[in-house]
């Protein structure tokens, strides 16, 4: 059975930084496209980046430059490095795995992030 | 990358059929067979219900169907039911530096 369980969420202060981990099981995270997508508050779903399984990486312009996605494939492990954090990044961050189709087929449960003094 | 368009909002009883457009431009609805539909319940994370323009993935009713014209998808459901009443987001592959867009989201309220 396929899981997806993100950790990492919490209060942060603007301009801090925060990483995010989503552990994954039921099938390995280096052989598929895996993606974050983010709800803030009582928004609609926006894509924020994707690892593809050969490595290559793409990122919204909204995060470019200040977001990380990586994956550690001994732990079957995906991660989203956040640094010089806003206001506006307040969201609900979903781990979600990705196809070569382009749709997401399985999410996780979503961690919250909060930008906030 | 621009958001797709969609309606903030449809709604229709139990029993009858409505219609979600979804529309983008030639970068990505109209250039791509690679739009999909999420339903999305409060407090829950976003469920595929649509791939490839009108592929039903197993376990997703018959009665959710999809469909694309030019630059527009667009997601019907048949037969209302109650528990349809959801949120439900768009998504196309694009030709732009970021790979996936999605849509503003549609709520669908069942009366």
């Amino acid at each position: 059975e396929v899981q997806l369980v993100e950790t990492g969420g919490g209060l942060i202060q603007p301009g801090g930084s925060l990483r995010l981990s989503c552990a994954a099981s039921g099938f390995t995270v280096s052989s598929n496209y895996m993606n974050w997508v983010r709800q803030a508050p009582g928004k609609g779903l926006e894509w924020v980046s994707v690892i593809y399984s050969g490595g290559s990486t793409y990122y919204a312009d909204s995060v470019k430059g200040r977001f990380t996605i990586s994956r550690d494939n001994s732990k079957n492990t995906l991660y989203l490095q956040m640094n010089s954090l806003r206001a506006e990044d307040t969201a609900v961050y979903y781990c979600a795995r990705g196809t070569s189709g382009g749709y997401v087929d399985y999410w996780g449960q979503g961690t919250l992030v909060t930008v906030s003094s | 990358q621009s958001a797709l368009t969609q309606p903030a909002s449809v709604s229709g009883s139990p029993g009858q059929s409505i219609t979600i457009s979804c529309t983008g431009t030639s970068s990505d609805v109209g250039g791509y067979n690679s739009v999909s539909w999420y339903q999305q319940h409060p407090g829950k994370a976003p469920k595929l219900m649509i791939y490839d323009v009108s592929n039903r993935p197993s376990g997703v009713f018959t009665r959710f169907s999809g469909s694309k014209s030019g630059n527009t998808a667009s997601l019907t459901i048949s037969g209302l039911q109650a528990e349809d009443e959801a949120d439900y987001y768009c998504s196309s592959s694009t030709n732009s530096t970021t790979p996936v867009v999605f849509g503003g989201g549609t709520k669908l309220t069942v009366l």
